[in-house]
């Protein structure tokens, strides 16, 4: 079956110092990955996605993540946190068993990240 | 959340009662989306669609309903048959094609009195 997984509900950093939020997936097939983040009670906004190419992708406010197909991870990184860097972030694949141009996505439970000033 | 509006923001329901969930779009996307989000399970897909007049039951359908009269506006209906209605419910929308990313409303806060 197809799957995201974030192992951390929770992750805790400094302002300053690099953050990692941890996903890993199981697919079949080439994977097509994507970074949402949420702050409370809004909707998810994209961050950055891999489709193909270079492994390590850059998104929006400063947030890159690394694809890596051995270990069939995708962390999403930031090399200096913000306390606004605050919030639930999501990790999420597309379901590989539809086929068409629809992009259903199969999410992962989110990882608040916490930023302590 | 740009391009796409959600209506309303909060709404209150008594058990036994049908509402519906307004969703517009202004971004000329094909796909449209519906998700249920509860605290610790991430987002579950209801139903999308790809086309007017053309939808498709996602992983948690049961006790919903849609309709896709119009590109821009693709309303969910939570039913008196949903046993547990009380979550957080987002649209989204995506140009047709693979990998493309979801937009996302701001959601809607359903409760169930």
């Amino acid at each position: 079956a197809q799957s995201v997984a974030q192992p951390e509900d929770q992750v805790n950093v400094a302002e300053g110092n690099p953050l990692t939020v941890k996903c890993t997936y199981s697919v079949s097939g080439n994977p097509y990955l994507f970074w949402y983040v949420q702050y409370p009670n809004r909707g998810l906004q994209f961050l950055l996605k891999y489709i193909t190419g270079d492994n390590l992708v850059k998104g929006s406010y400063g947030f890159e993540a690394e694809f890596n197909k051995s270990q069939t991870s995708f962390h999403l990184k930031k090399p200096s946190a913000l306390v606004s860097d605050s919030a639930l972030y999501f990790c999420a694949v597309r379901d590989m068993g539809r086929s068409g141009g629809y992009n259903k996505l199969i999410f992962g439970a989110g990882t608040r990240l916490a930023v302590h000033p | 959340d740009g391009g796409i509006t959600q209506s309303p923001k909060y709404l209150f329901r008594k058990e036994g009662q049908n509402v519906t969930l307004s969703c517009e779009q202004n971004l000329n996307h094909d796909a449209m989306y519906w998700y249920r989000q509860d605290p610790g399970q991430g987002l579950r897909l209801i139903y999308y669609s790809q086309i007017v007049n053309d939808f498709q039951k996602g992983d948690i359908a049961e006790g919903y309903s849609v309709s896709r009269e119009k590109k821009e506006s693709f309303p969910l209906t939570v039913t008196s048959a949903q046993k547990n209605p009380t979550a957080f419910y987002l649209c989204a929308s995506s140009k047709q094609g693979i990998g493309n990313e979801q937009f996302f409303g701001p959601g809607t806060r359903l409760t169930v009195l």
